[in-house]
């Protein structure tokens, strides 16, 4: 069965001190891996793709890095306009997405 | 950047009404998709639509539900008669390629209350 597990569920950091979250799944047919962010009360904001084992994307604090059984997203130097719902996706056949249940970041001043 | 439009952002109904929820996806996009989240769980996917049609449905999507494209923009979901465990934040997304693979672009999403 196609499963996406995130952890932690949530994380709480000090402004500046970097960490990583981590995304392990099981589907089959990888068709790619996303990143994305969610912000209360709004849809899911597009972070980052990566289709194979080996690959790396950047995007200002933000990395995303994937295996063949999971995903990172590190955070170096947050800051509090970081803090949001990290969720990381998998998709399968006819792009279904299968959506983890979501890291809650909280980064304080 | 284009975006996906829905509407209303929140709907409050009684529970065994109708209730339609609105989506323009992107214009150039192809795949159009509804998903859900109930408050504190995980965004779940309920249809995806492609060329006029139903190209895949979750166990949630039951008689109760519909999708139609009733022009050129629109995009919509029906629940014929909902229940209180309909309440949940409805997302719509769309991708412009076919291939699979393609990130989804969400809608803001319609918060959905059903007393």
């Amino acid at each position: 069965e196609d499963q996406v597990t995130q952890s932690p569920e949530a994380l709480r950091l000090q402004e500046g001190e970097s960490s990583s979250l981590n995304c392990s799944y099981t589907v089959s047919g990888l068709r790619g891996l996303f990143w994305y962010r969610q912000d209360p009360g709004k849809g899911p904001e597009f972070l980052f793709t990566l289709y194979s084992a080996g690959e790396e994307k950047e995007k200002e604090r933000l990395k995303a890095t994937l295996t063949k059984k999971e995903s990172f997203l590190h955070i170096t130097a947050p800051k509090p306009e970081d803090s949001a719902t990290y969720l990381c996706a998998v998709a399968g056949n006819f792009n279904k997405f299968y959506f983890g249940s979501g890291t809650k970041l909280n980064v304080k001043p | 950047e284009p975006e996906v439009t829905q509407t209303p952002s929140h709907q409050v109904t009684q529970m065994g009404q109708e209730v339609i929820l609105r989506c323009v996806p992107i214009s150039n996009h192809l795949y159009f998709y509804w998903y859900r989240q109930i408050l504190g769980q995980k965004v779940e996917f309920l249809v995806s639509f492609y060329n006029n049609e139903i190209s895949e449905k979750s166990e949630i999507f039951d008689d109760q539900f519909s999708v139609e494209r009733p022009d050129g923009s629109n995009f919509t979901l029906k629940i014929r008669s909902t229940k209180l465990e309909d309440s949940a934040m409805y997302f719509c997304a769309s991708t412009p390629l076919t291939g699979g693979g393609e990130k989804l672009f969400f809608g803001s999403g319609t918060q959905l209350s059903v007393l």
